[in-house]
């Protein structure tokens, strides 16, 4: 079936480096792709969304870029912050949201 | 900033026994949607509803599921005989129209069956 998921369970960055989580979605037909950041013991957390007549979309210190042709998008986080630590999800959204496994952002100082 | 709340935020239950976990949707949103995250899992979709009426369930939501939104604000999921399995993190969402829109999470219940 269709899914969406990631490429890397861990991410270790040091504080101040800039973050990239990816992400690969298999249904062509998805338009909307949505990142969401999750702390321990939280609800997921909206961070930026994309939709698929884009190629990137920035935000504050974050950016995604989208890739239609490999069916990849990613996340990009500038100066990264202990704060960011957090596992990350890329959400295909549909008439409900499917996420990927995540990627768990570590950030050492 | 208006926010999802679910109540309650840990929920111990024995085996067989019934749980109502609950959640006030933001105000004015239309779309309603229970997920359920497995720990060290993916969040994954349970059921979504919509002018009070289920639009859609996913294989998890079987016959010991149900939703009911009984007034203007409440938003509820009912588990008849819980199972160990049931385990999980519980997070309500609502939105303000449904595709292509930004769905706001609740803080999840945290529902251990023992």
């Amino acid at each position: 079936g269709e899914s969406v998921g990631l490429h890397l369970p861990t991410l270790s960055v040091q504080e101040g480096d800039n973050s990239i989580i990816n992400c690969a979605y298999s249904n062509s037909a998805s338009d909307y792709f949505i990142w969401y950041k999750q702390e321990s013991g939280k609800g997921p957390q909206f961070i930026i969304d994309i939709r698929s007549n884009m190629d990137k979309r920035q935000g504050q210190r974050v950016t995604v870029l989208l890739n239609k042709t490999v069916k990849h998008l990613s996340l990009q986080i500038a100066a990264t912050q202990p704060g960011d630590s957090a596992v990350y999800f890329c959400a295909e959204n549909t008439d409900k949201l499917i996420f990927g496994t995540g990627t768990r952002l570590q950030v050492f100082p | 900033e208006p926010e999802v709340t679910q109540t309650p935020s840990h929920q111990v239950t024995q085996m067989g026994q019934e749980v109502i976990l609950r959640c006030v949707p933001i105000s004015n949103h239309l779309y309603f949607y229970w997920y359920r995250q497995i720990l060290g899992q993916k969040v994954e979709f349970l059921v979504s509803f919509y002018n009070n009426e289920i639009s859609e369930k996913s294989e998890i939501f079987d016959d010991q599921f149900s939703v009911e939104r009984p007034d203007g604000s409440n938003f509820t999921l009912k588990i008849r005989s819980t199972k160990l399995e049931d385990s999980a993190m519980y997070f309500c969402a609502s939105t303000r129209l449904t595709k292509n829109t930004e769905a706001f999470f609740g803080q999840g219940t945290r529902l251990t069956v023992v």
